[in-house]
């Protein structure tokens, strides 16, 4: 069984156009995150959410807008992608709330490209 | 705001030796050190993490030490073996309830 499963895997696309990338977790955890990893493998939160709520939101442009429809999904709609939004973008889940230390279990990751 | 530095950003041993990867952290805050381990196109994975409460812990080859005064905390593999080659990251949550990652030390064990 799949425990943090994103979809797709890869996404090749041309500027300005608007993709969403879908997470599911099947763990049954109260929050989900959202990270970028650059070329350089820097991981950098994103957003979070704890049982569909928004509770850390970063620095992140307006075009990116995270939804999450209920605790084991939460999916991330980038508008008007632009070059330096290409990365791998890791969807993570752990048990407790945000602010309790717990494991989190990332899933396969999303190698986003824009040409 | 909160910040981890990590270093060194690479690393080479031989099999069989010890590799240490040192991080510091800025939010006193700070409560919880999860390391991951990341290899070549895969996801992140925790492979050992240690609380505020605690000075060191151990599991099996790898361990953890925190010194909460300095703000530090390592990570100590011993014994390595070529499987051991990866990123590995350190990671601090802080009060902001965020978990702040360093920016990986890319580990290189030569047979």
């Amino acid at each position: 069984d799949t425990a943090v499963s994103q979809t797709p895997k890869y996404l090749v696309t041309q500027m300005g156009n608007d993709k969403s990338i879908k997470c599911e977790q099947n763990l049954g955890h109260d929050t989900m995150y959202w990270y970028k990893q650059d070329s350089k493998k820097f991981l950098k939160i994103m957003f979070s959410y704890n049982n569909k709520e928004l509770i850390i939101n970063e620095t992140v442009p307006n075009r990116f807008s995270p939804k999450s429809p209920d605790k084991a999904h939460l999916n991330l709609h980038i508008n008007s992608l632009e070059l330096g939004d290409s990365a791998v973008y890791f969807c993570a889940s752990s048990q407790a709330s945000s602010g309790v230390g717990d494991t989190q279990y990332f899933g396969p990751g999303t190698r986003l490209t824009v040409l | 705001g909160e910040n981890v530095e990590q270093h060194p950003s690479t690393l080479s041993v031989q099999e069989g030796d010890s590799a240490v990867i040192k991080c510091t952290y800025s939010d006193s805050a700070s409560n919880y050190f999860p390391w991951y381990k990341q290899e070549l196109g895969k996801r992140p994975q925790l492979i050992i993490d240690i609380r505020s409460n605690v000075g060191e812990k151990k599991d099996q080859r790898i361990a953890v030490t925190l010194n909460k005064t300095a703000k530090h905390f390592s990570l100590h593999i011993t014994e390595t073996q070529p499987e051991d080659s990866a990123v590995y990251f350190c990671a601090a949550l802080g009060g902001g309830f965020k978990t702040i990652f360093g920016a990986g030390t890319r580990l290189f064990v030569k047979a």
